[in-house]
């Protein structure tokens, strides 16, 4: 099992262009979700998804849109990209069920806007 | 924010010494879950504990939860040079799908 893989892993961009991070897991998880990280904060929650063509906000949701088409993939894009968004992006997916609380986490994109 | 806060922000210990990390946080939770990241690497998860647990083993780690005072305690026993990484606590909030992570405690073991 791969687990949870990220593409790309690293990209710049310039002010207002657009691209999409593709996040896939092969575990059959039914959670997955985006998260960004920055120094001295953690990780944040940007969208998230509870199944196959659900999403839901999380808490810096504003400037990204998520897709969740099949069960494995999970899609994040930036549609005009800010400087404010270079940063590193982490997917991660999990299992449902009460057991099922660990988060599998991917490599993580470095993304830069310029 | 409803982010948990780890303490210290950093750690500098002799290989062998015990690593004790701490993470407070503001809501009523279902479980605390701690989380290991390498440089430049993803999350591990290392251990979980669940709102009525006190304390729960793993290998040379320990760790206590008090939800009366809502912080945790992460304990690392023996380190070792290995044990060099970053280390977050995360909460997951009773009814929600998500997990708040606290901003990171980075442990240095220098062999």
């Amino acid at each position: 099992n791969a687990g949870v893989t990220q593409t790309p892993k690293f990209r710049v961009l310039k002010t207002g262009q657009s691209m999409t991070l593709l996040c896939a897991q092969d575990m059959n998880h039914e959670y997955m979700y985006w998260y960004r990280q920055d120094p001295g904060m953690g990780l944040r929650l940007i969208h998230y998804s509870v199944g196959e063509g659900t999403t839901a906000k999380g808490e810096v949701p504003d400037g990204y849109n998520v897709s969740r088409l099949k069960k494995q993939n999970f899609l994040l894009g930036l549609e005009s990209a800010a400087p404010s968004q270079t940063s590193v992006y982490f997917c991660a997916s999990k299992s449902s069920g009460g057991l099922g609380d660990t988060q599998y986490f991917g490599p993580g994109t470095r993304l830069t806007v310029l | 924010s409803q982010q948990g806060e780890e303490d210290p922000q950093a750690l500098s210990i002799q290989e062998g010494e015990n690593a004790t990390m701490n993470c407070s946080y503001k809501t009523s939770i279902n479980n605390l879950q701690w989380y290991r990241q390498n440089s430049g690497r993803g999350l591990v998860h290392l251990i979980l504990i669940r709102s009525n647990e006190r304390e729960k083993h793993s290998g040379r780690l320990r760790v206590t939860l008090d939800t009366s005072k809502k912080s945790s305690s992460l304990l690392i026993t023996a380190s070792r040079a290995a044990d060099t990484a970053s280390y977050f606590c995360a909460t997951r909030q009773t009814g929600a799908n998500n997990l708040f992570f606290g901003t990171g405690t980075r442990l240095t073991v220098i062999p």
